[in-house]
C-alpha cells in the first residue's frame, strides 16, 4: 500500500467558492500528478509535477492551479467552483515509472 | 444514483477460469504501458507494466501481451477470483521519458460464483 494521501475525501460546496484539495505523499517521489475522473471513465492528466516548483498542465483543459513548494505536498486548486468541475480527483506520485494513487477526493459542485 | 460503469465494456467470467482484457494505444511510438486496477471507492493500483522492447511479462497470476504491429495489448489473469472484480485501465506513456501517461477506457470485470 503506498503512502500517498488525499484530503478531504469527500467535498459538497457551492458555486463560486474556492477550494484546495490536498495531496501528500511520504515516498519522497519527485514526481506528483493530478488526474480527473469522471464515474466509470478514463482518467484525464489536468497537472503534473517533476519536482519542486515544477508545475506543468495536462492535457485536459482545467481551471485549476497546482504548487509545489515541498517534494511531499501537492495542493490543486479551485478559484471558483462550477458545477461542471463535478468530478473525482486523483493525486498520484511516482518514481522513474510506476505511479502510485491516492484514494481520490469526491466533489460535488451545486 | 451514480451511472458508474455504464459507460465502461463489461467483461463478465466464472471463478476460476482465465480473464483477458484487451487495450487498444494509439501511439506506436510509446515505449512503456501499464496496467492498473481500480476497485469502487479506491484509486487505481499498479499491475504489471511492460516496455516496447518486450512482447510477454508475466506477474503472479498476470500476464501482460504487447503486440506493436496492431497496437494492441493484453492483461491475462489466471484463475480469475472475486477478488479480482474491479475496473482494468491500461495506460501509455505518450512521449518517452515525459513520465506523462494516457490512460485508455477501462473494462469492468465481474468475477461470478
Amino acid at each position: 500500500e503506498a503512502d500517498i494521501y488525499q484530503t478531504p475525501r469527500y467535498l459538497v460546496i457551492g458555486t463560486g467558492k474556492k477550494i484546495t484539495l490536498e495531496c501528500s505523499q511520504t515516498m519522497g517521489h519527485d514526481k506528483m500528478y493530478w488526474y480527473q475522473q469522471d464515474p466509470g471513465m478514463e482518467l484525464h492528466l489536468i497537472h503534473y509535477s517533476y519536482g519542486v516548483n515544477s508545475t506543468e498542465k495536462g492535457d485536459l483543459s482545467s481551471e485549476s492551479t497546482v504548487s509545489r513548494i515541498r517534494t511531499e505536498h501537492f495542493p490543486l486548486t479551485l478559484e471558483s467552483a462550477r458545477p461542471s468541475h463535478t468530478s473525482q480527483y486523483l493525486c498520484a506520485s511516482g518514481t522513474v515509472e510506476t505511479q502510485y494513487f491516492g484514494p481520490g477526493t469526491r466533489l460535488l459542485v451545486l | 444514483g451514480e451511472s458508474v460503469g455504464l459507460h465502461l465494456p463489461t467483461l463478465s467470467v466464472q471463478e476460476g477460469d482465465n480473464s483477458i482484457i484487451n487495450c487498444a494505444y494509439s501511439n506506436s511510438a510509446s515505449d512503456y504501458f501499464i496496467w492498473y486496477k481500480q476497485e469502487s471507492g479506491k484509486g487505481p493500483q499498479f499491475i504489471i507494466d511492460i516496455r516496447s522492447n518486450m512482447d510477454k511479462r508475466q506477474g503472479q497470476r498476470v500476464t501482460v501481451l504487447l503486440n506493436k504491429t496492431v497496437k494492441h495489448l493484453s492483461l491475462q489473469i489466471a484463475a480469475t477470483q472475486p477478488g479480482d472484480s474491479a475496473v482494468y485501465f491500461c495506460a501509455e506513456e505518450g512521449t518517452s521519458g515525459t513520465y506523462k501517461y494516457i490512460f485508455g477506457t477501462g473494462t469492468r470485470l465481474k468475477v461470478l460464483a
